[in-house]
């Protein structure tokens, strides 16, 4: 299995465009995350997937992320208008789900200028 | 709400310095405990799964332990390729919920030759 599939893998974009970040899972995996990272506050989790259903989306920032599953081998985690703030790496990793590790795709760099 | 908590922030060793990582965690119902190491502009790799109090594993000079607060990587005689950030991250409560995992700020290793 080629992993976690993410893209694009940079990003570079003026603030109040629409940015689209997209992730292809592990196949079979029926848990999917999106987590940003950034140097001030680490890894930190957006919103999470089971079985193609949002599950906790608590840390969803506002209302200018949005992000779907419309099946089980395609995810993605949108924002719009985008800010300045939103600059960091963000990672979409899968899992079998219960309690099982976690793999993580190579990220999407994400600048807003 | 789940709590990770890794020290220390950074740490630097001469090869051949063995020495430990700490990952304190404050999570309802533990369902699992688990160390990644992320290196510079990649996503994190899993290394270990940690399920109950007093359980160890193993992988080349990594070792990972388990009490019911706290979790510990230690790593002997670490070399230069060793060098890396080292999370910690926790999956706690119940149902589907359970499945997301909680991660902490991280260890920063450097290992000079």
């Amino acid at each position: 299995d080629a992993g976690v599939i993410q893209s694009p893998r940079h990003e570079v974009t003026e603030m109040g465009q629409e940015v689209t970040l997209r992730c292809k899972p592990i196949s079979g995996h029926n848990s999917l995350f999106w987590y940003r990272q950034t140097m001030m506050r680490g890894l930190e989790l957006l919103i999470y997937f089971n079985n193609n259903v949002p599950i906790d989306d608590s840390g969803m920032p506002e209302d200018r992320f949005s992000a779907k599953m419309p099946n089980a081998s395609f995810s993605t985690l949108k924002i719009q208008p985008s800010e300045p703030r939103d600059s960091a790496v963000y990672f979409c990793a899968s899992s079998l789900g219960g309690p099982t590790e976690a793999f993580f795709g190579q990220g999407t760099r994400l600048t807003v200028v | 709400e789940d709590q990770v908590t890794q020290s220390p922030e950074a740490l630097r060793l001469q090869e051949g310095e063995s020495s430990s990582l700490n990952c304190s965690y404050t999570v309802s119902g533990l369902r699992g405990l688990f160390w990644y190491r992320q290196d510079p502009g990649k996503g994190p790799e899993f290394l270990f799964t940690l399920y109950s109090a007093g359980e160890e594993k193993e992988k080349e000079r990594l070792k990972a332990t388990l009490t019911k607060k706290e979790s510990f990587l230690h790593i002997t005689a670490p070399k230069p390729e060793d060098s890396a950030t080292y999370l910690c991250a926790v999956q706690g409560g119940e149902g589907n919920a359970g499945n997301m995992l909680t991660f902490g700020g991280g260890t920063r290793l450097m290992v000079k030759p």
